[in-house]
């Protein structure tokens, strides 16, 4: 049982380029949830998903795509990378919704740390 | 305003101390409450829901004041493996994390 894991560890980009940054989980957890983690700054909801085939904004969506084609996998795509896009960024999966108010457990793969130039 | 607040710390301490953090939260609608922990350069992890009662876990103490909006995580008997940073969640249809506030035990 692997829990979340997420691939690449690391990546560099030039600024322009695009990536996808792919997220798995075996607990066969509804939601998942894309972050990113800046300095000083508590983690940001960029987009996230209450299931399969389907995908909404978080707080910073802009200049992200996502797709959940599969319920174990969640992408997360940068289409024109920018340097405002150098960050940490977090996938975290949960079996009970946003509005589950007193269980909300999410467990979070290891991170991919993203640097712009 | 941030919508959750932490003193950033450091806190650095002694093995056997206790210290204790607040976390302040803009939101009275918020619905429930929780303390990650987050290693260096690793991913946060759940440590525990704060109840409103008050909640304890061994050498971890969580205390919820909904009227003055904060939250307070207390250790007690601080051992070196409690350094990393903790992370106040508070829960609004959206989790909203704070910044972390950074422990070191030192021996």
């Amino acid at each position: 049982n692997a829990g979340v894991t997420q691939t690449p560890k690391f990546r560099v980009l030039k600024t322009g380029q695009s990536m996808t940054l792919l997220c798995a989980q075996d607990m066969n957890h509804e939601y998942m949830y894309w972050y990113r983690q800046d300095p000083g700054m508590g983690l940001r909801l960029i987009h996230y998903s209450v299931g399969e085939g389907t995908t909404a904004k978080g707080e910073v969506p802009d200049g992200y795509n996502v797709s959940r084609l599969k319920k174990q996998n969640f992408l997360l795509g940068l289409e024109s990378a920018a340097p405002s896009q150098t960050s940490v960024y977090f996938c975290a999966s949960s079996s009970l919704g946003r509005l589950a108010a007193y269980q909300e457990t999410q467990y979070f793969g290891p991170g991919t740390r993203l640097l712009v130039l | 305003r941030k919508e959750v607040e932490q003193d950033p710390g450091p806190f650095n301490v002694p093995e056997g101390a206790t210290v204790a953090f607040n976390c302040t939260y803009s939101n009275s609608a918020s619905q429930s409450f929780f303390w990650y922990r987050q290693d260096c350069r690793k991913e946060p992890k759940l440590l525990m829901s704060v109840y409103s009662s008050g909640n304890e876990d061994g050498r971890f103490t969580a205390q919820l004041n909904r009227a003055s909006q904060y939250i307070s995580l207390l250790i007690r008997d601080s051992k070196l493996s409690d350094s990393a940073t903790y992370l106040c969640v508070v829960n609004n249809n959206d989790m909203r994390f704070g910044a972390g506030t950074r422990l070191t035990v030192k021996p």
